[in-house]
């Protein structure tokens, strides 16, 4: 069975920083490119970032510059480093798989990130 | 930037066709995907490349796009397909993009 499962969320103040993973199973992780998309309470969904099987990497407007991700092949993972947060990073954070066609087909459960003092 | 738009709100009877409008200047040669999400879970995937269906999505679900626009439809909607649906397209680049979701709702 396909499965992400992220982890890594929890309350932090503002200006500080936070590192969510994401491990998966079940599939050629190697093979894969991956995304992290948030969803702040009662919002839509917002796009946050991309990694593609190659290591080269996508950012939104929003997050560059603060935000890095990152994978790890040999450890079936993928990594959210955030720095500088701020309120309105406050969300849940979802990993998701690109499919081969472009969609994400595959979806994790989220980790919550709040951001506050 | 980029945007697609999506109407808040749809509202269907039980048994009636719900269409979920998606409009978006890129839609032209820019696949529409459409995402499921249920109160309190993640989303799902429905429908990818403008109106093809993943395998365990009820047929009833049918999505097509013509010029900037692209349309989610639900034929003879079920009280358990209330959902928030949203749509998703990329900006002809790398970055993705999606709509401001479409709460439906049957009554």
């Amino acid at each position: 069975e396909v499965q992400l499962v992220e982890s890594g969320g929890g309350l932090v103040q503002p200006g500080g920083s936070l590192r969510l993973s994401c491990a998966t199973s079940g599939f050629t992780f190697s093979d894969y490119d991956m995304h992290w998309v948030r969803q702040a309470a009662g919002k839509g969904l917002e796009w946050v970032s991309r990694i593609d099987t190659a290591g080269d990497t996508y950012y939104s407007g929003s997050v560059k510059g603060r935000f890095t991700i990152s994978r790890e092949n040999a450890k079936n993972s993928l990594y959210l480093q955030m720095n500088s947060l701020g309120a309105e990073d406050t969300a849940i954070y979802y990993c998701a798989r690109e499919s081969t066609v472009r969609d994400m087909d595959v979806w994790g459960q989220g980790t919550t990130v709040t951001v506050s003092s | 930037s980029y945007e697609l738009s999506q109407p808040p709100s749809v509202s269907v009877s039980p048994g009636q066709t719900a269409r979920i409008p998606c409009s978006g200047d890129k839609l032209g040669y820019e696949y529409a995907f459409w995402y499921q999400q249920k109160a309190g879970q993640s989303p799902v995937l429905v429908i990818y490349e403008d109106n093809r269906r993943p395998s365990g999505i009820p047929e009833r679900f049918s999505g097509s796009s013509s010029g900037n626009t692209a349309i989610l439809t639900i034929s003879g909607t079920q009280p358990m397909d209330e959902a928030d649906y949203y749509c998703q397209a990329w900006d002809g680049t790398s970055q993705v993009v999606f709509g401001g979701g479409t709460k439906l709702t049957v009554l």
